[in-house]
This record gives C-alpha cells, sequence and structure tokens, in this order.
C-alpha cells in the first residue's frame, strides 16, 4: 500500500481481556517498529524487527506484551490481560532499511482499557 | 540513556511569523536528530532530519540546528501557515553503530498554534 497500515483504528476492551493490534509496513520495509504515545509518557519505543534477525524486545513494558512478525511483513502486537495503564495509541512504523531512521508512521490504534 | 528535552510544551504565533523549537539531549553518542510533525488523528510525518556531522540543514520555509558541543538542536519555521498548526516533536537515536541504535527518543512535543 502506499502507507503504513494500521487496525484497528480504535479498541475499546475490557480490563483483563486479550487483544491484538495489526501493522501491514509499506512493501518492501525491512525494519518495523513499535512505539507507544500516552498523555503522561510521550512517544515509547516498545520492539523492533529487522529482517530475520532476532526482534529487540527491550522496551516493552511488561510480559504481558509480546510482538511477532510474519514472513518479514505483517507484524501482530498482541496485549494479555490489560490493564487501563494500557490504554494509548500504539503506532506502527517501517523504514526502508535499518540504519535510515524511521520515516514512516501509520496513524496507529486507539486502545481504550474500561 | 537517552534523555530529550522540549520546549516549549505550547507556542502559539500569528501567521507569517517565525516559530522555534528547541531540544536538548543527553547522550554525546547520539548521531540523528529528527522531527516530526503530528496532526490530528494522525501518525508522526518526518518533516526533517539532521545528523551530527553538519550543523545545519533547510528544506524551503523549515530549518534545523544542531550545536553538537551543547548537545541541543532546534526546529525553525519561517513565514508560518494556519497549516502548520499541529504537535511536533523532536527525537535523537544512535545509527549505524549495531545493537540498539534505531531507537528514537522523543521530547515531548510542542503544540503550535498559527494563529490566522
Amino acid at each position: 500500500g502506499a502507507g503504513v497500515s494500521q487496525s484497528p483504528s480504535n479498541k475499546v476492551t475490557e480490563k483483563g481481556k486479550d487483544v491484538e493490534l495489526r501493522c501491514d509496513p509499506i512493501s518492501g520495509h525491512t525494519a518495523l517498529y513499535w512505539y507507544r504515545q500516552s498523555l503522561g509518557q510521550g512517544l515509547e519505543f516498545l520492539i523492533y524487527f529487522q529482517g530475520n534477525s532476532a526482534p529487540d524486545k527491550s522496551g516493552l513494558p511488561s510480559d504481558r506484551f509480546s510482538a511477532e512478525r510474519t514472513g518479514g511483513s505483517v507484524s501482530t502486537l498482541t496485549i494479555q490481560r490489560t490493564q487501563q495503564e494500557d490504554s494509548a495509541v500504539y503506532l506502527c512504523a517501517s523504514s526502508l532499511e535499518w540504519g535510515r531512521g524511521v520515516d514512516t508512521f501509520g496513524s496507529g490504534t486507539r486502545l481504550t482499557v474500561v | 540513556g537517552e534523555n530529550v528535552e522540549q520546549h516549549p510544551s505550547t507556542l502559539s504565533v500569528q501567521e507569517g511569523d517565525s516559530a522555534v523549537i528547541k531540544c536538548t539531549y543527553s547522550d554525546s553518542a547520539s548521531n540523528y536528530f529528527p522531527w516530526y510533525k503530528q496532526e490530528l488523528g494522525k501518525g508522526p510525518q518526518l518533516i526533517i532530519d539532521i545528523r551530527s556531522n553538519v550543523g545545519e540543514k533547510k528544506d524551503q520555509r523549515i530549518a534545523v540546528t544542531l550545536n553538537k558541543t551543547a548537545k541541543h538542536f532546534s526546529l525553525h519555521i519561517t513565514e508560518t501557515q494556519p497549516e502548520d498548526s499541529a504537535v511536533y516533536f523532536c527525537a535523537a537515536s544512535i545509527l549505524g553503530s549495531g545493537a540498539g541504535s534505531y531507537q528514537l527518543t522523543f521530547g515531548k512535543g510542542t503544540k503550535l498554534s498559527v494563529i490566522p
């Protein structure tokens, strides 16, 4: 597609439920990132995928968070047993290759945990 | 780790005036400094970036300056227009040096309002 596509755009879930957020990067972009944007914390790095290398998960806030990238393209961020503090906008970004910085973000998934 | 401070948090300017947003960073190893513009309901959009081997970069009405010694960098928007109204984020990163060299550390953002 023309840009980074994320779905759903909005998600409301009950505390304790699991959620899955999807990211379709720009075709051919080998690097994929997840960031979280919340009012109190600004933009925070969560996880990074580069080609077939092991992902850098150092930004994931707890073991309730996980992500995978299948076939070097689509990525899914999963949050288990959601908590109210997980409410935020989850942004996915991709770039053509490692070392070029993040140039294209999706519009994000706004997650609200009630 | 890296820490990026951004000022001001809000900025109002008259249309046609200039706007300046300033950021400081803590890690002297950072070598890449992008700026993003975020409009309501959208993801951040890269508008300009600078690497540590240059002191200034311009793109039409937008310019960025970098002072490595003082560890600060600034965004300058000239001849502001209402469509420049948005939240602007600065960020810092280390590119090209291996593991951990791709994470962006963002400032908290500046909400710019251009008054017609």
